[in-house]
């Protein structure tokens, strides 16, 4: 149980073109859904927090109109990089968390923006 | 503002080497302590979540334990296939269920 997929795990693009990525929790709802970014070598970095049916909240530093979070349903989220540049490259990796306020992760999605 | 110290950074240990990784935090009202394991290019897998002091889980070859100012992750004989970065993270009352995550231990287990 808790599994949580992402789509794509691996994306290629032009510098300021946009590229949405899904997060979907597949067999339980998941009312918050977090998106985090991490640097080789790092840990993770919160980039923001959605609940469904509202707006995400962001943390600070990340910039809302580049990063585009859709919370639709109970069991999506979308991230779209809003034209993006080779320093938006990086891993993004989101998470759903269930009744027990438990994060599971996806597997994550390599981003590079050339 | 909430805090997650790991040490040690990097673990190296001999197959059937017992060791401990350490988790200090300093959480104002702890609501909850995770423990997840992280594959190079793959998102963290969860482990253990610690709710009160003096708690304990086990899985496995893994036993977390927590106390009032930390976690233990305790590996009993561990195996090649334990390598990998353990990271610990907090989350304190409020909304938003924000958690606070450490750097990591970067554990490798040799033959």
């Amino acid at each position: 149980g808790a599994v949580v997929s992402q789509h794509p795990s691996r994306v290629i693009c032009k510098s300021g073109t946009s590229v949405k990525i899904e997060c979907r929790s597949l067999d339980f709802q998941a009312t918050t859904m977090f998106w985090y970014r991490q640097f080789p070598k790092q840990s993770l970095m919160l980039m923001a927090t959605s609940n469904e049916g509202s707006k995400a909240t962001y943390e600070q530093g990340v910039e809302k109109d580049k990063f585009l979070i859709n919370h639709a349903s109970l069991t999506l989220s979308t991230l779209t990089v809003t034209s993006a540049h080779p320093e938006d490259s990086s891993f993004y990796i989101c998470s759903a968390s269930d009744s027990k306020e438990t994060q599971y992760f996806g597997p994550g999605t390599r981003l590079l923006v050339l | 503002e909430d805090q997650v110290t790991q040490s040690p950074e990097a673990l190296r240990l001999q197959e059937g080497e017992s060791s401990s990784l350490n988790c200090s935090y300093t959480v104002s009202g702890l609501r909850g302590l995770f423990w997840y394991r992280q594959d190079p290019g793959k998102g963290p897998e969860f482990l253990f979540t610690l709710y009160s002091a003096g708690e304990e889980k086990e899985k496995e070859r893994l036993k977390a334990t927590l106390t009032k100012k930390e976690s233990f992750l305790h590996i009993t004989a561990p195996k090649p296939e334990d390598s990998a970065t353990y990271l610990c993270a907090v989350q304190a009352p409020g909304g938003y269920q924000k958690v606070t995550f450490g750097t990591g231990t970067k554990l490798q287990v040799i033959p």
